[in-house]
């Protein structure tokens, strides 16, 4: 199947700074890429949907000003998490989708620990 | 507001014998459901899917069944084998290609 790599699979940081993580399609060309988040015992909850070349759409409650995605090209997206604080430590995982194919392949995960 | 609940946090099942994880949603509007099953380190990998016109779908030692008026759904596993042994998701979303809404997970551990 496709694969799909994520970048870094943990990351500690300190309050107030900025992450950046990475999500690469590496044997496919991904039109739209989704972020996920997942909190200690809770779903994967849906962030924002990216698509290429445009803006990416926030679900509700998701600050875009603070979670930044940018999917510049068809094989990379990445997720920066401004001025981090504790509460925004979770499991951020991303996804990705062939164009008409409704399956997605999904990353291996980022676990954010901010002290 | 959780649409899609799995309310088993773990299963222990022994080797051989039958797995049953089970899935449960609120929304009337879902109409697409899959499962995915995922390893520590690694991301979700899609399992297997039903849409809401069918009532089961089988793929080997897999097979999933849809309850539209319990709004409830099932994944079979049988025999099961240690192999088994992961986080199983199961995702529900309005329409096909739309976005997918996710349960919390359930444990599987499958016994030697």
């Amino acid at each position: 199947g496709a694969v799909v790599s994520q970048h870094p699979s943990r990351v500690i940081c300190k309050s107030g700074t900025s992450v950046k993580i990475e999500c690469r399609s590496l044997d496919f060309q991904a039109t739209t890429m989704f972020w996920y988040r997942q909190f200690p015992k809770q779903s994967l909850m849906l962030m924002a949907t990216s698509n290429e070349g445009s803006k990416a759409t926030y679900e509700q409650g998701v600050e875009k000003d603070k979670f930044l995605i940018n999917h510049a090209s068809l094989t990379l997206s990445t997720l920066t998490v401004t001025s981090a604080h504790p509460e925004d430590s979770s499991f951020y995982i991303c996804s990705a989708r062939v164009q008409s194919n409704e399956k997605l392949f999904f990353g291996s995960g980022t676990q954010l620990s901010v002290l | 507001d959780q649409q899609v609940k799995q309310n088993s946090p773990s299963l222990s099942v022994q080797e051989g014998r039958i797995s049953i994880l089970n899935c449960d949603y609120t929304n009337s509007m879902f109409d697409y459901f899959l499962w995915y099953k995922k390893y520590p380190a690694e991301g979700p990998t899609f399992l297997i899917s039903i849409s809401s016109i069918k009532d089961k779908n089988e793929d080997g030692r897999f097979t999933v069944f849809l309850n539209k008026s319990a709004k409830h759904l099932s994944l079979h596993i049988v025999p099961s084998q240690p192999g088994d042994s992961a986080v199983y998701f199961c995702a529900a979303s309005a329409g096909y290609g739309n976005k997918l809404v996710f349960g919390a997970g359930t444990i599987l551990r499958v016994k030697s």
